[in-house]
């Protein structure tokens, strides 16, 4: 059963530092990792999607990297601000048969940017 | 445009009674899913349906059931409501053949039950 994990819970910084969130997964068998935001009481927005043949995916300030093989992938969030505070969320898609694309996701990492 | 709508965004009602959530996207995608995230944030998929096949997670109980009336519509249906059953409930969608498939998750807005 696949298991994924996110570290830190929550994480607080000044404005204009750079940060990374981590997620790590049990099962290296899947067909991609996607990294998601959510603001207080909103839905889910999509931020990157890593497919499992790729390294690392690139949207403005943000880089996401996987490392299928150790089970683990990183967002890279640049010069923060404000406006980045949210929680992030990676979830995980099963390859192979696919088992309808029924995504796992880790428990998410709280985000505050301070101005 | 919103991609993926849900209706209605709050409701609160009292136990026992049966009560759906409407979702419906906009994307031209094949299968949609229901999410439930309890109270510590966690998000855990309730069902994957298309017009192939529905896919239960085992853990969901039998009186929970999704009801699509047509491709773009996959509306939740909740039975003999429990306290337990206070979740926000989110509905997304996605292209899972041919080509398209990207795997790539839209969201819609959430709806926040509250049982009391």
């Amino acid at each position: 059963k696949q298991e994924v994990t996110q570290i830190p819970a929550a994480l607080s910084v000044p404005e204009g530092e750079n940060l990374v969130l981590n997620c790590s997964f049990t099962d290296s068998a899947i067909y991609n990792l996607q990294w998601f935001r959510q603001d207080p009481g909103k839905g889910l927005t999509s931020l990157l999607l890593i497919q499992s043949s790729q390294r690392e995916q690139t949207s403005g300030r943000l880089n996401a990297s996987l490392d299928k093989s150790s089970g683990r992938s990183t967002l890279y969030i640049a010069a923060s601000q404000p406006g980045d505070s949210a929680t992030y969320l990676c979830a995980v898609r099963p390859g192979g048969n696919n088992a309808g694309n029924m995504l796992t996701f880790g428990g998410g990492t709280r985000l505050m940017v301070k101005p | 445009d919103t991609a993926v709508s849900q209706t209605p965004k709050y409701l609160v009602t009292q136990m026992g009674n049966d009560k759906s959530i409407k979702c419906e996207q906009n994307l031209g995608h094949d299968t949609m899913y229901w999410y439930k995230q309890d109270s510590k944030k966690f998000l855990k998929i309730m069902f994957s349906y298309n017009n192939k096949e529905l896919i239960i997670n085992e853990t969901v109980p039998n009186r929970f059931s999704p009801k699509s009336p047509d491709k773009a519509h996959l509306n939740l249906h909740i039975n003999s409501l429990e306290l337990g059953d206070s979740a926000v409930y989110f509905c997304a969608s996605s292209h899972t053949s041919g080509r398209d498939d990207t795997g790539e998750l839209f969201f819609g807005e959430g709806s926040r039950l509250t049982v009391l």
